[in-house]
């Protein structure tokens, strides 16, 4: 089945350490992103990618890492840098194109800083 | 500057009872209006795109609907396993970036 896989689904992160959040996708699409959901709040923007070896920031970008290497794949790294880390982490995919493009999602990764 | 407001913030139906959620926007062009499905620790399930103004879709019991200023999810005779957060998101022209409303958390009671 086509689809966006993120792993893990939860993960600790002991103060100091970087983590990365993994995201693959087998959509065909050429523009990735990541969100971050507190609870409360919509989702805001981290970083978003349109095109392999290429990324920008999004509203929230500091303390947060990425790469573009293979179309599939997009995963972020949450630096020791990035102050409150704790919450919900989606990834998603869509395609591109001159008219509005359908974004979708994947399952989530829980980050809890311990 | 580019905005999604989605009201009520919660909503609690009865079995049977339908309403509507809304969704307005402010963008400078739409491309597009997304409508999604998010359960308690699970991401987006994606429900409908809209793309002008007079444009309707249904799917089951939902059905959305487009003007130039919002959109509606419509919810008819819901049962309990709608219980959900409703988000709604728009794209605007010149853009691959999304903008999201803080959703609707609806409860339907059996």
């Amino acid at each position: 089945d086509g689809g966006i896989t993120q792993s893990p689904k939860y993960l600790f992160r002991k103060e100091g350490q970087n983590v990365t959040l993994s995201c693959e996708q087998n959509l065909n699409h050429d523009a990735m992103y990541w969100y971050r959901q507190d609870p409360g709040q919509g989702l805001r923007l981290i970083y978003y990618s349109q095109i392999v070896n290429d990324f920008q920031k999004g509203d929230i970008a500091e303390g947060y890492s990425v790469s573009r290497e293979k179309k599939e794949s997009f995963p972020l790294t949450v630096t020791s840098a990035q102050k409150n880390p704790t919450a919900f982490y989606l990834c998603a995919s869509s395609p591109t194109g001159n008219s509005g493009n359908t974004i979708y999602f994947g399952e989530g990764s829980w980050l809890t800083v311990v | 500057e580019d905005q999604v407001t989605q009201s009520p913030e919660a909503l609690r139906l009865q079995e049977g009872e339908s309403s509507s959620l809304n969704c307005s926007y402010t963008v400078s062009g739409l491309r597009g209006l997304f409508w999604y499905r998010q359960d308690p620790g699970k991401g987006p399930e994606f429900l409908f795109t809209l793309y002008s103004a007079g444009e309707e879709k249904e799917k089951e019991r939902l059905k959305a609907t487009l003007t130039k200023k919002e959109s509606f999810l419509h919810i008819t005779a819901p049962k309990p396993e709608d219980s959900a957060t409703y988000l709604c998101a728009v794209q605007a022209a010149g853009t691959y970036k999304y903008i999201f409303g803080t959703g609707t958390r609806l409860k339907v009671l059996a």
